[in-house]
């Protein structure tokens, strides 16, 4: 049972332009979600995170939106840089211990000059 | 600078093979990870340690084993490998409630 879900898998954006990823989730219980970016052969390196408390996160060309009744969150990069194309994940946190994170299958960003 | 290292970053084994993939982090983490990735089904969780000699089992466990006899180090071991083992691998640390800091990956390769 996919718990988060990212029914995108390959999103292609010309350079300067917004990049919107989505996230879908079904568990109301998770309280914290977390993007994260990879490149290949690399490990995910974390980008943005949002609380289940505020439904929007700035930082810098980053902003990450979060719809509760639709479960529901988004990605959005701008402007586009080549330097972006990456495998975005989407992940959850539930609540008790040991921060166990669920990830979604990945995005595939290309940013296009 | 956070860091956390792995071992190795490309293993090749034989089928039947004993396999060990150390992790180690310095930043004194208390909870640690162990994810395989495969194309289009993300990462999935492994095994997880709250604490020294503490394990929990994650989604997929079967076929692994881990090892947490001190808390800078998470082992993952792979019993008798097999072919459907062959993945990349990545370990992860945390502090409480936060985000998770990764590791560069193993990709191992089972004949």
């Amino acid at each position: 049972d996919q718990q988060v879900k990212q029914n995108s898998p390959s999103l292609s954006v010309q350079e300067g332009r917004i990049s919107i990823l989505n996230c879908d989730y079904t568990n109301s219980m998770f309280d914290y979600f977390l993007w994260y970016k990879k490149y290949p052969a690399e490990g995910p390196t974390f980008l943005i995170s949002i609380s289940s408390i505020k439904d929007k996160n700035e930082d810098g060309r980053f902003t990450v939106f979060l719809n509760k009744s639709a479960k529901h969150l988004s990605l959005h990069i701008v402007p586009s840089q080549p330097g972006d194309s990456a495998v975005y994940f989407c992940a959850a946190i539930g609540p008790g211990g040991g921060n166990k994170l669920t990830f979604g299958t990945g995005t595939q960003l290309k940013v296009e000059l | 600078d956070v860091k956390v290292t792995q071992s190795s970053r490309y293993l090749v084994k034989r089928t039947g093979e004993k396999v060990f993939l150390e992790c180690v982090q310095d930043m004194d983490h208390e909870n640690m990870f162990w994810y395989r990735q495969d194309p289009g089904l993300g990462l999935r969780l492994i095994y997880f340690s709250y604490d020294v000699k503490m394990k929990e089992k994650g989604d997929i466990p079967e076929g692994y084993s881990v090892s947490r006899e001190k808390k800078e180090r998470f082992s993952l071991i792979l019993e008798s490998a097999s072919t459907n083992q062959t993945s990349m691998y990545l370990c992860a640390s945390s502090s409480g409630h936060n985000e998770q800091f990764f590791g560069p990956g193993t990709r191992l390769t089972v004949l």
